[in-house]
């Protein structure tokens, strides 16, 4: 079966903190890709990335850097410093390949900042 | 801003209602996406088109229906509303099919009573 956890409902952090939000997924796709939204108060989607299966690069951008490890099926968000503007809620999501372009929606990780 | 746009903002209805969502893929996006977002589902995929054609199917419940015209704009029909269709509606669009990013519109909020 196809799934994506999100094991953290909620984390709550002091600006400048450096905050890592967790995500597993589960698939027995060779080829995948996964990928990180932000769902800010305002309630749009926002893309932050997408990683398919074949890349174990990890990537920095700006204060955000993704982690990801096909050995233990995880692709892990570490804000740094994070500020006030990253409180939202940020979702992990899994496609897999085979023609089904559907997004697999992890329970979300809501992040509050606190100045 | 995404460049996937979405009509109307907010929705309130009754129950056994019909109604219909509108949206707007990015300039040049084949494929567009619905989702449904409530407390107790998460986020579900409900249907894909690609250049007016069905794609895949999700967990779209017989009184949903959408389709995707000439234009490449779609509409989400759901009809004999319940009040367990209260939820944010979102529509996304790709440039392709396969793994690509998803940008997703501002949603459709939902509330029937």
């Amino acid at each position: 079966a196809q799934k994506v956890t999100q094991a953290q409902t909620e984390i709550s952090v002091v600006e400048k903190e450096d905050v890592t939000l967790d995500c597993v997924y589960e698939t027995r796709d060779t080829t995948y890709y996964l990928f990180w939204y932000k769902q800010p108060p305002s309630g749009e989607l926002v893309f932050l990335i997408r990683r398919n299966s074949f890349d174990e690069q990890n990537e920095i951008s700006g204060r955000y850097s993704w982690n990801f490890q096909k050995s233990t099926s995880s692709f892990n968000f570490t804000i740094t410093a994070s500020q006030v503007v990253d409180s939202a809620v940020y979702f992990c999501a899994l496609i897999l390949s085979g023609g089904y372009n559907k997004l697999i929606f992890g329970a979300g990780t809501r992040l509050a900042v606190h100045p | 801003d995404s460049g996937v746009t979405q009509t109307p903002k907010h929705l309130i209805t009754a129950t056994g209602q019909r109604v219909t969502l509108r949206c707007s893929p990015r300039s040049g996006d084949l494929s567009v996406y619905w989702y449904q977002q409530s407390l107790d589902q998460g986020l579900q995929f409900l249907i894909q088109y690609y250049n007016g054609e069905e794609r895949a199917k999700g967990n779209i419940l017989e009184r949903f229906s959408a389709q995707q015209f000439p234009d490449l704009h779609s509409e989400l029909n759901l009809s004999s509303l319940e009040l367990g269709d209260s939820a944010l509606y979102f529509c996304a669009s790709s440039a392709l099919t396969g793994g690509n990013e998803q940008f997703f519109g501002p949603g459709t909020r939902l509330t029937v009573l």
